[in-house]
């Protein structure tokens, strides 16, 4: 079965100083990867995704992610963190029915961005 | 366009009851699918309705079930209600069984 683990619960930062929020991933075969960002009493926004194209990753909001195979990592990164990053984020693996073709989402334990001024 | 819409935004139901939960994708979807995230945790697969069927089921009870209209629009149903039920329900569209998924803001429940 597909997996991922989000190694920190917690990140706290400096606005300005960059942002690492470290996901690795269990997969059977190639996989297709997420970050998703949830803001307070928000839903699920989609951050980037790799699905086995270029293997640095470019999101929304300065945001990007490099897949490793060799260390089956996934870390999300940005140069300068903003106020607003402050946020719930998820690393999430698509897990696809071998009987169905249905893909699931699963998805890591989150790890809460702090960003103080 | 309107995106993925959710109703109720919120409600509080007492153990044993039964509640349903509502769901429209996405202008042009026609999967949608349904997770439970539970305060602190991600979310988690409850469940994934295309063609009005169940297409694929996580882990969880059969007092959890669904159900497709042939608009698309999707209701999650749980019937006895445990307080281990309280928790944010999100719903998410596609397009066909692997499109990226899109959410709505969720419904969340109390059970008390």
């Amino acid at each position: 079965a597909q997996s991922v683990t989000q190694l920190d619960s917690h990140v706290s930062v400096s606005e300005g100083t960059p942002v690492l929020l470290r996901c690795n991933y269990s997969s059977s075969y190639s996989p297709s990867l997420f970050w998703y960002v949830q803001h307070p009493n928000k839903g699920l926004q989609l951050l980037l995704k790799y699905t086995s194209a270029a293997t640095l990753v470019k999101g929304i909001n300065g945001f990007e992610a490099e897949f490793k195979k060799s260390e089956t990592s996934f870390h999300l990164t940005k140069p300068s963190a903003h106020m607003s990053d402050a946020a719930e984020y998820f690393c999430v693996v698509s897990d696809l029915g071998m009987n169905t073709g249905f893909q699931k989402l699963v998805f890591g334990t989150g790890t809460r961005l702090l960003v103080s001024p | 366009d309107a995106g993925v819409t959710q109703s109720p935004t919120h409600l509080i139901k007492t153990r044993g009851q039964q509640v349903t939960l509502r769901c429209s994708p996405k202008s042009g979807h026609d999967t949608v699918s349904w997770y439970q995230q539970a305060l602190g945790q991600g979310p988690q697969f409850i469940f994934q309705y295309y063609e009005e069927e169940e297409r694929q089921r996580g882990n969880f009870p059969d007092r959890f079930s669904g159900h497709q209209f042939p608009n698309y629009s999707s209701e999650l149903n749980v019937n006895a209600l445990l307080l281990g039920d309280s928790a944010l329900y999100l719903c998410a569209s596609s397009l066909a069984q692997t499109g990226e998924l899109f959410f709505g803001e969720g419904s969340r429940l109390t059970v008390l």
